[in-house]
């Protein structure tokens, strides 16, 4: 079946580091891919999607860009903060009728970031 | 607008116990997700419905757990009965069918099993 693999489970950064969490899916068709971000006691927050090979999601300064070549979706930003310490997630879903069927989430990656 | 409700926040439950988790989604949305959230699974979905039917039963999840919707603005989650390893975070998600497939999340039921 489909699925989402997130390479690190955990990292840690100081302040204006460069951040890059990797992201790569399994699927039959062409799925959406899908970025969500969570802080702690909170459910999980839509971050950005993108739906076409090389077309760039971006968001809160985070950005990804999809590689249908590489089956990849990695999240970077250039300069983290103390506030995007969270667990963050990438998800695929189904392209075609988009906004049916299930999201399946890789298994988060916690980012924590020292001042 | 209010955002997806879910009740209790935390619960402590015996072994053996009848649970039920409850959820109301964002006011009309037509998709209603539940998951479960554990530190070594990660997010795995339990069951989907769309306009109050089921679409999607968590394999895995059906001989114990039971999701319904009552109305279009109610949803439950029952575990009957409880083990410890059922010990997580629940999480209820809704979801609307505009353009685009943004899940919106309620702040989840953290049950603990003893």
């Amino acid at each position: 079946g489909d699925s989402v693999t997130q390479t690190e489970g955990q990292v840690a950064l100081s302040e204006e580091d460069f951040l890059t969490i990797h992201c790569n899916y399994s699927a039959s068709g062409y799925p959406a891919l899908f970025w969500y971000v969570q802080y702690p006691g909170e459910g999980p927050q839509f971050l950005f999607r993108a739906s076409r090979d090389k077309e760039k999601g971006s968001s809160r300064g985070f950005e990804a860009t999809y590689d249908k070549g590489t089956t990849s979706f990695h999240l970077r930003k250039a300069s983290v903060q103390e506030s995007d310490s969270a667990v963050y997630y990438c998800a695929l879903g189904p392209l075609m009728n988009y906004n049916q069927g299930k999201l399946i989430f890789g298994q988060g990656t916690k980012l924590s970031i020292k001042p | 607008d209010a955002g997806v409700t879910q009740t209790p926040r935390h619960e402590v439950a015996e072994k053996g116990q009848t649970i039920i988790l409850k959820c109301e989604p964002v006011s009309g949305h037509n998709d209603l997700f539940w998951y479960r959230q554990t530190k070594i699974q990660g997010l795995e979905l339990l069951s989907y419905f769309r306009s109050k039917s089921l679409m999607e039963d968590g394999g895995a999840f059906k001989d114990r757990f039971k999701a319904e919707m009552l109305n279009s603005s109610f949803s439950t989650l029952k575990i009957q009965p409880t083990e410890p390893k059922d010990s997580a975070v629940y999480l209820c998600a809704s979801r609307d069918r505009g353009p685009g497939n943004t899940l919106y999340f309620g702040e989840g039921s953290r049950l603990i099993v003893v």
